[in-house]
This record gives structure tokens, C-alpha cells and sequence, in this order.
């Protein structure tokens, strides 16, 4: 089984100032791990992905996220909110050694509030 | 280039009455998600279509949901007998073979009364 924890349902963060969004997993094989953003009654935006390499992952509108194997790990982080970032954002999972299980599990998500 | 569109955007039901919710995915794109998000569940995983393989239907929630996909493009997800636990905004996505990273369609918003 694979799941997804979003610990904080909301982050208040200063424009200008930088942003972490957090997400921890668990799979049994390797993972495949996603960040998607919600804008208010639109569908998700794919924002970036890690499937191996680097564990640190660029992404859309300067988004980064870093993948920690041993914490289980991966963050979303910008060095400088905007405004505009206020959304929801969804951290998702999939066993990549899971050949039946191709479906993304999703975190329940995490407001971002970035205040002028 | 065009993006997963689904239809409609909105749908208004009554208890007991059928649905069907249709998802055009990317031209392309061989793999087909149904997923469904409401304020309780968060999002969940539905169906899975890829190719002309058998679908994994394992995240259906009751005999009442199916969805097929029909020469391996649009798909159509059918409730019957709607209940007012399935008001949801009901998402659709699609992706290149079944690893690629998932693009998602706006979502039709079901309502039932």
C-alpha cells in the first residue's frame, strides 16, 4: 500500500519571503513523487516530478522540491512567495516498482496563503 | 496544444437518477484516470484505463459507478442511481503509456439533490 501525509492543512507565509510546503510518503518500492497545484474551481496543474537522479527537482514558477530517501520526504519549497502562489497544493505517490499500480495516491493538501 | 476537457462542467441531479460524465483526454495520451474529489475523502482514485488492457477498477466505490472508454480515447464515467454521498467534483486525467506524469482535466462538479 502507499500513502501520503500533508501535515499542515494551511501555510501562512509573507510575499517575498520563502515557502515550504510539507509531504512525507510511504511506499513499499521505489517512489514516483509529484507535486500538483489547485487554483479555485480549475482542475491540478502538474508542477514537477521525481523519478530518479537529482534530489533536487525544478519545477513550474520556481517551484523546487527536494527528495530525502531516509526521511521519506519531499518538500516543496520557493525561495520567494508571490501573491499569486495562493492555492492548494497536493503531494502524490506511486510505487514504481508496482507494475498493477499505476493510480497516484494523493496527500489531503495544503492551503498556501501568501499575504502581501 | 489542447488540454484533458471534460463535460459538463457542472451537472445538477436528483437522487436515484443516472449520470454520465465524459472526459476527452490528450491526443495521444494512452493511459485514462478517473479520480474524485470531495470535501470528506480528499481525492481518490477511481479507474485506470491504459491501451486495450483490462481496467483496474479497483478504486470504484460501489456497483453503481462504471466507466468504459471507447476506441481508446474518450471515456464516459456512468453513475446510476445517484445518492447524495456521490456530489463530488469528479476529475479526469491522462498520460503518456501508464508512468508519464498525469494532466488533468478542469473537473465536473455533480451535485445530487
Amino acid at each position: 500500500a502507499q500513502s501520503v501525509a500533508q501535515p499542515e492543512d494551511q501555510v501562512n507565509v509573507a510575499e517575498g519571503n520563502p515557502l515550504t510546503v510539507k509531504c512525507t510518503y510511504s511506499v513499499s518500492g521505489n517512489p514516483y513523487l509529484f507535486w500538483y497545484v489547485q487554483y479555485p474551481n480549475r482542475g491540478l496543474q502538474f508542477l514537477l516530478k521525481y523519478i530518479t537522479g537529482d534530489n533536487l527537482v525544478k519545477g513550474s514558477y520556481g517551484f523546487e522540491a527536494e527528495f530525502n530517501k531516509s526521511q521519506t520526504s519531499f518538500h516543496l519549497k520557493k525561495p520567494s512567495a508571490l501573491v499569486s502562489d495562493s492555492a492548494l497544493y497536493f503531494c502524490a505517490v506511486r510505487d514504481m516498482n508496482n507494475n498493477a499500480g499505476n493510480m497516484l495516491t494523493f496527500g489531503g493538501g495544503t492551503r498556501l496563503m501568501v499575504k502581501p | 496544444g489542447a488540454g484533458v476537457s471534460q463535460s459538463p462542467s457542472n451537472k445538477v441531479t436528483e437522487k436515484g437518477k443516472d449520470v454520465e460524465l465524459r472526459c476527452d483526454p490528450i491526443s495521444g495520451h494512452t493511459a485514462l484516470y478517473w479520480y474524485r474529489q470531495s470535501l470528506g475523502q480528499g481525492l481518490e482514485f477511481l479507474i485506470y484505463f491504459q491501451g486495450n488492457s483490462a481496467p483496474d477498477k479497483s478504486g470504484l466505490p460501489s456497483d453503481r459507478f462504471s466507466a468504459e472508454r471507447t476506441g481508446g480515447s474518450v471515456s464516459t464515467l456512468t453513475i446510476q442511481r445517484t445518492q447524495q454521498e456521490d456530489s463530488a467534483v469528479y476529475l479526469c486525467a491522462s498520460s503518456l503509456a501508464g508512468r508519464g506524469e498525469q494532466f488533468f482535466g478542469p473537473g465536473t462538479r455533480l451535485t445530487v439533490l
